[in-house]
């Protein structure tokens, strides 16, 4: 089975500033699909960005980026010039291949960012 | 389109009561899957459907039944609540296609006494 570790739980920044949440997962796959959904106070689950295992390329969102290091099973999230809307609980998730898993998610126990004016 | 529409928002039990939480998609998504979302947890995998007539079992799914008879419905019914199911609820849907994600409702509270 997978598993999604967030080891940080909570974190702040200032506005306008840099931030990176961490995110480590375990799988014996080569191809799969790795998520950082962010959830607001209004509970409300919103996909910020996505990555296929198979590119080996960064993706990118505006001011969310992604490092992706496949080797080491890492897949953290920079938000850059933080935004007081920032503030959330930030999730990673996996997803396995269609064909193994049902298109199954796995979260981690997710990061609580808090952006200060 | 509405998405993935949840119903009820809020919800209070007594022990040893049954419901049910609907969760409609009107984006034609094969895939359906429940979640609970438990503080310090993040979300669980209770149960979900790849496609209309098939439904399999989560991370946790004792205590909770799901039924896929249509594409567009997921109903998740409570059988006997207790208060360990206490929870926020989350329906989910997706294309089933990995790098789609999954499009979310907007949850039900669920308070279980």
């Amino acid at each position: 089975a997978q598993t999604v570790t967030q080891s940080q739980p909570e974190m702040s920044v200032q506005e306008a500033e840099t931030v990176t949440l961490s995110c480590t997962y375990d799988t014996s796959e080569n191809n799969y699909y790795l998520f950082w959904y962010k959830q607001p106070p209004s509970r409300q689950m919103i996909l910020v960005i996505r990555q296929e295992a198979y590119k080996q390329q960064n993706a990118t969102e505006n001011r969310f980026s992604v490092n992706f290091q496949k080797a080491a099973k890492s897949f953290s999230l920079k938000i850059s010039d933080s935004q007081l809307g920032d503030t959330a609980m930030y999730f990673c998730a996996f997803m396995p291949p269609q064909e193994t898993s049902g298109s199954r998610l796995t979260f981690g126990e997710g990061t609580q960012l808090t952006v200060n004016p | 389109n509405a998405g993935v529409t949840q119903t009820p928002k809020f919800q209070v039990l007594k022990t040893g009561q049954s419901m049910t939480l609907q969760c409609a998609q009107d984006m034609n998504h094969e895939y359906m899957s429940w979640y609970r979302q438990d503080p310090g947890m993040g979300l669980r995998l209770i149960h979900y459907s790849v496609g209309a007539g098939i439904t399999d079992q989560g991370e946790v799914p004792n205590g909770y039944n799901v039924s896929r008879s249509t594409t567009e419905d997921f109903p998740l019914r409570l059988l006997s609540a207790a208060p360990s199911q206490t929870s926020v609820y989350f329906c989910a849907s997706s294309r089933g296609l990995g790098n789609y994600g999954y499009t979310f409702g907007s949850g039900t509270r669920l308070t279980v006494v």
